[in-house]
């Protein structure tokens, strides 16, 4: 059983610039969410997608969007990069009937300088 | 928005001790989850909790759905070194339980000194 992976595991970027940041979830589960985790802080949830759609979004401005693709992988975009926005992203997916129990990937930590 | 207030926010404790630590909200839960994250990995589920008054053991680790539905407690026994991480409260409010809306505390450091 494949777990959560996510790319690229480290990557930096400028204020203003746009990055995109890659999601396969675990065999078998079609539901993904990202969440933000902040140094020494709990992760925030961003968004979730299922059925290619967004189902469900936390407290985060439109410049955050995101994809689901047919084989149920997904994509995270931010647009016009603030300083702020550094952080490690976790993707998390989720069968449709175990939704409250979520597998989270590593984590893409980004650095906004 | 809805909070989760955890306590304490760190633990430096011998190994052998055990280790309890709890959660606590100002709203209804429908699920309480515990984690623990390593440092450059993602979050690992421990246990998951779906009724109120509900007590789950997994192996050392012990964690209980408080009956107010307000507040959780994970209790560890007999420590050892790789029990060193940030242990997660994480639940479902009444609104948010199909959307993978899950909201977080802000973490139990725990550090064990062999």
């Amino acid at each position: 059983e494949t777990g959560v992976t996510q790319s690229p595991t480290h990557l930096i970027k400028t204020r203003g610039q746009q990055v995109t940041l890659r999601c396969s979830s675990q065999s078998g589960h079609n539901t993904v969410s990202w969440y933000q985790q902040a140094l020494g802080q709990g992760p925030q949830f961003i968004f979730q997608y299922y059925r290619e759609e967004e189902n469900g979004r936390g407290n985060f401005p439109p410049r955050f969007s995101g994809l689901q693709f047919p084989n149920y992988s997904s994509e995270l975009n931010v647009n016009a990069l603030e300083l702020d926005d550094s952080a490690l992203y976790l993707c998390a997916s989720s069968s449709l009937s175990g939704a409250n129990v979520l597998t989270f990937g590593a984590g893409s930590r980004l650095t906004v300088l | 928005g809805q909070q989760l207030n955890q306590s304490p926010q760190s633990m430096f404790i011998q190994e052998g001790e055990d280790v309890s630590m709890n959660c606590t909200s100002s709203s209804i839960f429908n699920t309480w989850l515990w984690y623990k994250q390593d440092p450059g990995e993602g979050p690992v589920l421990l246990i998951a909790l779906y009724k109120a008054g509900e007590l789950t053991s997994n192996g050392r680790l012990t964690a209980q759905f408080g009956i107010t539905r307000k507040d959780s407690f994970l209790n560890i026994s007999a420590s050892i070194p790789s029990d060193v991480g940030i242990y997660f409260c994480a639940g479902h409010g009444e609104s948010s339980s199909n959307t993978g809306k899950l909201i977080f505390g802000q973490g139990t450091t725990l550090q064990v000194k062999p």
